[in-house]
């Protein structure tokens, strides 16, 4: 079945600064690829998701970008700010019927220090 | 418009002991889920139900049991808790179109198996 690595685990930034978390999968059949933000005691909320037909979408300030060729795609965050900091989650799933059936990556702690 | 609601948010259970977690949606999505989240490990699908009438095992069934009661509920249960199973659960559910493949969570039950 579908595995999904996500790196790094945490990451720590100055705000201002950009922050960028990196997803492999390993399921050449999978085609959607979401990016999920959980805040602290919080439930998990979708920020951004991409396609397989698409090679890059943004979104003000995040963006993804996914390299079918090598199987990975990334999430990448533009002058970050406090409320940025939360645990993001990389996602990835196959089509038909299956989009909801999601396998999740194992989430990137991201501190932003002010 | 209440969304995802999931019931308890906390319980304490002993070994051995059976339980219910209770999920609706309001938003007359076809698809329903149960995730678990441990620390390190990201959220991991238990079983899903993509339609009312069918459900699905997913990457962690074992010890675990579902039911797709309604179009609105889907039930997960715990015959008999396991310390392995203490976690943070959460139901979600979507339309699970082309167009919206978006997951909406609940809440989260905390669930502590002594």
């Amino acid at each position: 079945g579908e595995n999904v690595e996500q790196h790094p685990s945490t990451l720590s930034v100055q705000e201002g600064d950009s922050a960028v978390i990196k997803c492999t999968y390993s399921d050449s059949a999978s085609n959607y690829f979401p990016w999920y933000k959980q805040e602290l005691g919080k439930r998990p909320q979708l920020i951004i998701d991409i396609r397989s037909n698409v090679g890059e979408k943004k979104d003000q300030r995040i963006a993804v970008t996914l390299n079918k060729t090598a199987k990975h795609f990334s999430l990448h965050i533009t002058e970050t700010q406090p409320e940025d900091s939360a645990v993001y989650f990389c996602a990835a799933s196959k089509g038909s019927g299956n989009t909801g059936k999601l396998i999740f990556g194992q989430g990137t702690t991201l501190q932003v220090k002010p | 418009n209440a969304g995802v609601t999931q019931t308890p948010k906390f319980q304490v259970l002993k070994t051995g002991q059976s339980m219910t977690l209770q999920c609706a949606q309001d938003m007359n999505h076809n698809s329903m889920y149960w995730y678990r989240q441990d620390p390190g490990m990201g959220l991991r699908l238990i079983y899903y139900s993509a339609s009312e009438g069918t459900t699905d095992k997913g990457e962690v069934p074992n010890g675990y049991n579902v039911s797709r009661l309604n179009k609105r509920e889907f039930s997960l249960r715990l015959e008999s808790a396991a310390p392995s199973q203490t976690s943070v659960y959460f139901c979600a559910s979507s339309a699970q179109t082309a167009a919206n493949e978006k997951l909406f969570f609940g809440s989260g039950t905390q669930l502590s198996v002594l």
